[in-house]
């Protein structure tokens, strides 16, 4: 079956980039959508961004121009690059998949990846 | 966009019924059929336990059930197991400015 795991450094310097990324096992990544969520220590849930088929993507306007995601259909994979980042952008980082069907609907996700923003 | 209201809490001796609501505004839970609930375990990622407010995927018994009135929707567990004490967050579609909106969670706690 499918699974995803997130990897990428787990401590992040404040006004650095935070760079994650999520591999796809078990099954083609092609017409899923693909997200980012995150969830900052003894918080809600936060959805950042997704991309679909490569070329689609949306991002959380609360996060404005600070998202980049991308995905490679070859390599099994897509990422996440978060600019500018302070102390707020600590949390669990979690990759996550939706059908076209039910694209609201979360149905895998990976295990989550924590980053801290300190110096 | 806010996160949609959860109560903090809600608890249940096993075998009883409980339900958690969600409220969000006639822009996200009253706009569209897209309400999802996700269960999570202490460290544990989210799982998808209620999709399009009644739906349930593979494998997630009948006990979990889904509902929606107005700018409010519910969660109820049934038949209360040990293994259901966890967080619940809703979640729903709010427009394509910004899709997916979360509740703020609340911790089911089997007495």
């Amino acid at each position: 079956q499918v699974q995803l795991q997130e990897s990428g450094p787990g401590l992040v310097k404040p006004s650095g980039t935070l760079s994650l990324t999520c591999t796809v096992s078990g099954g083609s990544m092609r017409s899923y959508y693909w997200s980012w969520i995150r969830q900052p220590p003894g918080k809600e849930l936060e959805w950042i961004a997704y991309v679909y088929n490569s070329g689609s993507t949306n991002h959380n306007p609360s996060l404005k121009s600070r998202v980049t995601i991308s995905e490679d259909m070859s390599k099994s994979h897509f990422s996440l690059k978060l600019t500018s980042v302070t102390a707020a952008d600590t949390a669990i980082y979690y990759c996550a998949r939706s059908t076209v069907a039910t694209i609201t609907a979360f149905d895998i996700w990976g295990q989550g990846t924590m980053v801290t923003v300190s110096s | 966009q806010s996160a949609l209201t959860q109560p903090p809490s809600a608890s249940g001796s096993p075998g009883q019924s409980i339900t958690i609501s969600c409220t969000g505004t006639s822009s996200d839970v009253g706009g569209y059929n897209f309400v999802s609930w996700y269960q999570q375990h202490p460290n544990k990622a989210p799982k998808l336990i209620i999709f399009e407010v009644n739906l349930r995927p593979s494998g997630v018994p009948h006990r979990f059930s889904g509902s929606k009135s107005g700018n409010t929707a519910s969660l109820t567990v049934s038949g209360l197991q040990a293994d259901d004490e966890a967080t619940y967050y809703c979640s729903s579609y709010a427009g394509s400015n910004n899709p997916f909106v979360f509740g703020t969670g609340t911790k089911v706690t089997v007495l």
